[in-house]
């Protein structure tokens, strides 16, 4: 069954304009990773945020993690037509099997030229 | 360097036949994943080795799959009597240590199966 749920399911933007989007889960994790995923290269690990972690940042990425809410964000900045993919969050929980990814549907994400 | 790769990319199947689906973790990976996604889905696991030893199954959708990593290395994801719910791309992802908790896992391209 899929842990967590992104919002919004599909995205389309301009090239240069930001793009957010947001995931909530439902147990307690120990860490949240996003991934990007297109026809040409697969699924691509992008960044992990532990749940110690409040905040992170990798080039164009920022991604912000509230347990107490049980929601992440990820918010590329200056997006360019080589963005669009889909993205999906992933949770390792807490405890036993912290060792597999639970992904989310996923956000459909289209960059414009 | 190599990635993890999977074979065949593709697998057309009619309903009832018998497939096997490869994977080549990164080496010296000790960590290796299957995970299945329907169309417009995300990923869900499916099955966890470390090393040789098959630790966690427990996402194998019916007797009907089976898969084993006899040398710690190569994994092989066998279906039988394919049914056309199996439709779906089988991604193979490794890690490098024992516990993914802190660790990337890497994703190869997939196989897609379309079960007739």
């Amino acid at each position: 069954s899929q842990q967590g749920e992104e919002d919004p399911q599909a995205l389309s933007i301009q090239e240069g304009e930001n793009a957010t989007m947001n995931c909530s889960y439902k147990t307690s994790i120990n860490n949240l990773q996003w991934y990007r995923q297109n026809s040409g290269r697969g699924l691509v690990h992008l960044i992990l945020i532990r749940s110690n972690e409040r905040e992170k940042h990798s080039g164009r990425l920022r991604v912000t993690l509230d347990t107490s809410k049980k929601s992440s964000s990820l918010l590329i900045t200056a997006s360019r037509a080589a963005d669009t993919a889909s993205y999906f969050c992933a949770t390792v929980r807490y405890g036993g099997s912290n060792y597999k990814l639970t992904f989310g549907k996923g956000t459909l994400l289209t960059v414009n030229p | 360097g190599a990635g993890v790769s999977q074979s065949p990319r593709y697998k057309v199947a009619k309903r009832g036949q018998d497939v096997a689906l490869r994977c080549d973790p990164i080496s010296g990976h000790v960590s290796l994943f299957w995970y299945q996604q329907a169309l417009g889905q995300g990923p869900e696991f499916l099955t966890y080795f470390q090393n040789e030893a098959q630790l966690d199954k427990s996402g194998l959708p019916s007797d009907r799959f089976f898969a084993e990593r006899p040398e710690g290395s190569v994994s092989t994801l066998k279906i039988q009597r394919t049914q056309q719910e199996d439709s779906a791309v089988y991604l193979c992802a490794s890690s490098l240590e024992r516990l993914a908790n802190q660790e990337t896992q890497y994703f190869g391209p997939g196989t897609r199966l379309l079960v007739l």
